[in-house]
C-alpha cells in the first residue's frame, strides 16, 4: 500500500526567511516522489520530482526537495520564501515497482508567507 | 500545447439533475485520471484510464458515477442523479505512459448541487 503524510495543515513563514513543507511516505517498492502546488481556483502544478539519483531535487520557482531514504521524509524547502509562493502544496508518491502510473497524494499543507 | 481542458468551469445544478463534466487531455498523453476535491477529504482519485481503457475505477463513490473515454482527446464523467454531497472541484489529469512522468491537471470544475 502507498501513502503520503503532511504533519502539517498550516505553515507561516516571514518573506525572506527559509520555509520547509514536510512529508513522508510509505510505499512496498522504490518510491517516484513528487512535489505540487496549487493556486486559488487553478488545478495542481507540478514543482519537481524525485525518481533516482541525487538526493536533493531542484525544481521550478527557486524550489528544492531532499530525499532520505532512512526517515522515509521527502520535504520542500526554499532558501528565501516570497509572498508569491503563499499557496497549497502537495505531496505525492507512486510505487516504481507495481507499473501502475497513478499518484497517492497527501492532504495538502498551506503555505502563508508574511510581507 | 493548451494543458489539459476541462469544461465547464463552474456548474451549479438542482439535486437530482444529471452533470456532465468533459476533459480533453494533453495531446499524446496515454494516462487520464479524475480526482475529486473537498475540503474535509482532500484530493481523491475516482478513477483512472489507460488508453481509453479504465484501469481503476475503486475511487468512483457510487453506481451514481460514471465515467467514459470514448477516445484518445476526451473524457466526460456523469453523475446521475447528483445530490449536495457530491459538490466538490473535479479534476482531470493526464501524463505520458513512462512511471516517472507527472500528471499535468486541468483548472477543474467546480460543481454545486443545491
Amino acid at each position: 500500500a502507498q501513502s503520503v503524510a503532511q504533519p502539517e495543515d498550516q505553515v507561516n513563514v516571514a518573506e525572506g526567511n527559509p520555509l520547509t513543507v514536510k512529508c513522508t511516505y510509505s510505499v512496498s517498492g522504490n518510491p517516484y516522489l513528487f512535489w505540487y502546488v496549487q493556486y486559488p481556483n487553478r488545478g495542481l502544478q507540478f514543482l519537481l520530482k524525485y525518481i533516482t539519483g541525487d538526493n536533493l531535487v531542484k525544481g521550478s520557482y527557486g524550489f528544492e526537495a531532499e530525499f532520505n531514504k532512512s526517515q522515509t521524509s521527502f520535504h520542500l524547502k526554499k532558501p528565501s520564501a516570497l509572498v508569491s509562493d503563499s499557496a497549497l502544496y502537495f505531496c505525492a508518491v507512486r510505487d516504481g515497482q507495481t507499473g501502475a502510473n497513478n499518484l497517492f497524494f497527501g492532504t495538502g499543507t498551506r503555505l502563508t508567507v508574511i510581507p | 500545447d493548451a494543458g489539459v481542458i476541462q469544461s465547464p468551469r463552474h456548474e451549479v445544478t438542482e439535486m437530482g439533475q444529471e452533470v456532465t463534466l468533459r476533459c480533453k487531455p494533453i495531446s499524446g498523453h496515454d494516462y487520464l485520471f479524475w480526482y475529486r476535491q473537498t475540503m474535509m477529504r482532500g484530493l481523491e482519485l475516482l478513477i483512472y484510464f489507460n488508453n481509453n481503457v479504465p484501469i481503476d475505477d475503486s475511487g468512483m463513490p457510487e453506481d451514481r458515477f460514471s465515467a467514459k473515454m470514448p477516445n484518445a482527446s476526451f473524457s466526460t464523467l456523469k453523475i446521475q442523479p447528483s445530490e449536495p454531497r457530491d459538490s466538490a472541484v473535479y479534476f482531470c489529469a493526464s501524463s505520458s505512459l513512462e512511471p516517472n512522468s507527472p500528471l499535468h491537471f486541468g483548472n477543474g470544475t467546480r460543481l454545486t448541487v443545491t
